[in-house]
């Protein structure tokens, strides 16, 4: 693995239905995050977590979970999806140090039906 | 809070021509100003930050404190120029700084 990976690539659920979207980091980053990318409203945070164990809502959370039980993953659960959550989801990592730049996965294109 | 602003959805300019991409932040203490990437079918990439005061690529990039801007240049476009462009904010290290906020992005083309 390098840097950061997601899984799926792409998904078709539907409505109703539990999902949970993959994101692995390698580089060692404390703080993890997903977005949500939609088109004309950019990227919006759904979660995030500074450090394994801890974990943040975003700007809009309602409908995802996440958990950070170690440095290197953090899934996103979608428990019962809805087709609004029809969009292309990244992951992304950074250091604490205070440069704050994040690194990006490839993200993963959902689509609820 | 804090809020990012990208007045343009789309841009569209011809190869060789300036470009500029507004970008608008408001925030209350010292912001840290990003430029994102993301060209066709590829993941978001750093293109530049305010910090570093560097030209990446040909663009540049000054955060003016006074008129709470963050536009990012470049004085002659080329074809592989043409992505979407955002503009991010975080509020500095420490604490929970470490998050960013992005601007809706910009769709820039650059023509033939």
């Amino acid at each position: 693995i390098a840097g950061i990976t997601q899984a799926p690539t792409s998904q078709i659920l539907a409505a109703g239905r539990r999902m949970t979207l993959r994101c692995t980091q390698d580089m060692r980053h404390n703080a993890m995050y997903w977005y949500r990318q939609d088109l004309g409203l950019g990227l919006r945070l759904i979660h995030y977590s500074n450090t394994a164990g801890t974990t943040g809502k975003g700007e809009v959370p309602d409908g995802y979970s996440v958990s950070r039980a170690n440095t290197d993953d953090f899934p996103l659960t979608l428990a019962s999806a809805v087709p609004s959550q029809t969009s292309v989801y990244f992951c992304a990592s950074s250091t604490t140090s205070g440069m704050n730049e994040q690194f990006f996965g490839p993200g993963t294109r959902l689509t609820v039906l | 809070a804090q809020r990012v602003t990208q007045p343009e959805k789309l841009l569209s300019v011809f190869k060789g021509a300036p470009v500029e991409l507004k970008c608008n932040y408001s925030y209350s203490g010292s912001p840290e100003l990003f430029w994102y990437v993301q060209y066709s079918r590829q993941r978001l990439q750093l293109l530049l930050r305010h910090i570093s005061r560097e030209s990446i690529k040909g663009f540049t990039a000054d955060l003016n404190k006074g008129e709470t801007s963050f536009h990012l240049k470049k004085p002659f476009a080329q074809e592989e120029d043409s992505a979407m462009y955002y503009c991010a904010l975080s509020g500095g290290s420490g604490g929970s700084n470490y998050k960013l906020t992005f601007g809706k992005g910009t769709l820039l083309t650059v023509n033939p």
